[in-house]
């Protein structure tokens, strides 16, 4: 399965700031899925990032809030823009690996806003 | 659109003993995928097992086993002989297989989770 390095694994932001997190897979994917989960909760999809194109976000996720970038097929990022405390999470980034139908996630960034 | 339901918040094992988590689902698709992931306290998210739903045999790794009813849309995990490794989060999640308009292809709806707590 893909092995997926996740940056930072951990941070403390001021409201207002923004924070990118960065997933790098050692192998070639075709999407990636970046995933927020709430203190306490279940992984809610954010977004899908496939290479060379717009992210596809969910209903609830937009754009500006949540930029995504995917400049390759390795390599995403996500950038939380303009934090406030509702933004205090875990956020994951997934992959699926074609035809075999298992999803590997990186180990998450807890994001603490204060 | 799918749902994924975990009516257990919290369940309990000793030690050596069995347990069951549960899981329903609702879709109006005939051919899907269901997993279970396991989420310790790390937050590595571990996938524990899979099934594909045009199959009738149970999916089973080692000590981990589903009762697959796909009529009842259910989904339950059993562990065998449990161990303290297996305390943590247990999700039931849910995908399609076919692409629909406007959907996220390949997208995973999650269950709420149930804290799984072993007792030694």
């Amino acid at each position: 399965s893909a092995v997926i390095s996740q940056k930072p694994s951990r941070d403390i932001c001021q409201r207002g700031t923004s924070l990118t997190i960065q997933c790098q897979v050692d192998s070639q994917v075709t999407m990636m899925f970046w995933y927020r989960q709430q203190p306490g909760q279940s992984l809610t999809l954010i977004a899908t990032a496939n290479q060379g194109s717009e992210a596809t976000y969910e209903s609830g996720f937009v754009i500006d809030k949540f930029p995504i970038s995917r400049p390759n097929l390795t390599f995403s990022t996500l950038t939380v823009s303009n934090m406030s405390p509702e933004d205090s999470s875990i956020y994951l980034c997934s992959v699926d690996r074609q035809h075999t139908y298992g999803y590997t996630f990186g180990s998450g960034t807890r994001l603490t806003v204060v | 659109a799918q749902t994924v339901t975990q009516s257990q918040p919290e369940m309990s094992v000793q030690e050596a003993e069995t347990v069951t988590l549960s899981c329903t689902y609702d879709t109006s698709e005939s051919d899907y995928y269901l997993f279970w992931y396991k989420q310790p306290p790390s937050r590595q998210m571990i996938l524990v097992i899979r099934q594909e739903a045009y199959k009738q045999q149970n999916a089973t790794e080692n000590r981990f086993s589903v009762n697959f009813q796909k009529a009842a849309k259910s989904f339950s995990l059993k562990i065998s002989d449990s161990q303290l490794g297996d305390a943590a989060m247990y999700f039931c999640a849910y995908r399609s297989v076919y692409l629909a308009g406007g959907t996220s292809y390949g997208k995973l709806t999650f269950g709420q989770g149930t804290i799984l707590t072993v007792h030694p």
